[in-house]
C-alpha cells in the first residue's frame, strides 16, 4: 500500500494567516492526489482534486500543488470557517489511502 | 444533484456482524465506484474498500480482508458494507463516497453511520 504522510499533524493560526499543509507519499503517484476538508460531526468534503484543481464552489483562497511524491495545500488567507481538519488521499492505486490529517486550530 | 443516504446508527455486540447501506438519491451508480471509509472516535479517515456496482468487482484494504464484504444492487442504486467479527475497535462512523470511474476522487459522501460495538 502507498503510505501517506501529512505534516504538520496540527497547527494554530490566526484569521488572515497563510497556511501550508504538506502531504508526502511513499512512491510516485503522478497527480492522483486529492484534498478534503472535514468539520466536526460532518462528512468530509472535496476541496482539491488531481493535485491542483479547485472543486466547484470552493473559495479561491484554497490552492493545491505538487506531483510525484510531494504535494501542498495552501490557504492564502485563513477565514473563520476554515478551521477544520484536512486530509490528503491518493487514487493512484486501486487500494486508496488517506493521510493522517492536519487539524487547523484557532490561535 | 445526487445525495448518498446511509442507514441509521447501529449497536452490536462483540463477535457479531453489521451491515450498513448507502443509497444514491437523485442519481445512479452507473459508471461509478462506491468507496467505504471509516473514522473511529477522534481519529482520521481509513479507507476500507470499494466496489464497481456494474460488475460487482470489489477491492478491500488488507487490514479488513476476510472480515468485510462490499456488495451493491444497481437496480436500487444501493451499496452495502458488512463487517463481521466485530470488536470494540470497530466502533466508528462509516461513510460511503462515490467516485466516478474516470475522475478518481470522492464526491459526494454519505452522511455517515455510527456503529457502536459494546457488550
Amino acid at each position: 500500500d502507498i503510505q501517506m504522510t501529512q505534516s504538520p499533524s496540527s497547527l494554530s493560526a490566526s484569521v488572515g494567516d497563510r497556511v501550508t499543509i504538506t502531504c508526502r507519499t511513499s512512491q510516485s503517484i503522478s497527480s492522483y492526489l486529492n484534498w478534503y476538508q472535514q468539520k466536526p460531526g460532518k462528512a468530509p468534503e472535496l476541496l482539491i482534486y488531481a493535485a491542483s484543481n479547485l472543486q466547484s464552489g470552493v473559495p479561491s483562497r484554497f490552492s493545491g500543488s505538487g506531483s510525484g511524491t510531494d504535494f501542498t495545500l495552501t490557504i492564502s488567507r485563513l477565514q473563520p470557517e476554515d478551521f477544520a481538519t484536512y486530509y490528503c488521499q491518493q487514487s493512484y492505486t486501486t487500494l486508496r489511502t488517506f493521510g493522517q490529517g492536519t487539524k487547523v486550530e484557532i490561535k | 444533484q445526487v445525495q448518498l443516504v446511509q442507514s441509521g446508527a447501529a449497536v452490536r455486540k462483540p463477535g457479531s456482524s453489521v451491515k450498513v447501506s448507502c443509497r444514491a438519491s437523485g442519481g445512479t451508480f452507473s459508471n461509478h465506484v462506491i468507496n467505504w471509509v471509516r473514522q473511529a472516535p477522534g481519529q482520521g479517515l481509513e479507507w476500507m474498500g470499494n466496489i464497481i456496482p456494474i460488475s460487482g468487482a470489489a477491492n478491500y484494504a488488507q487490514k479488513f480482508q476476510g472480515r468485510v464484504t462490499i456488495t451493491a444492487d444497481e437496480s436500487t442504486s444501493t451499496a452495502y458494507i458488512e463487517l463481521s467479527g466485530l470488536r470494540s475497535e470497530d466502533t466508528a462512523v462509516y461513510y460511503c463516497a462515490r467516485e466516478r470511474r474516470d475522475l478518481n476522487w470522492f464526491d459526494p459522501w454519505g452522511q455517515g453511520t455510527l456503529v457502536t460495538v459494546s457488550s
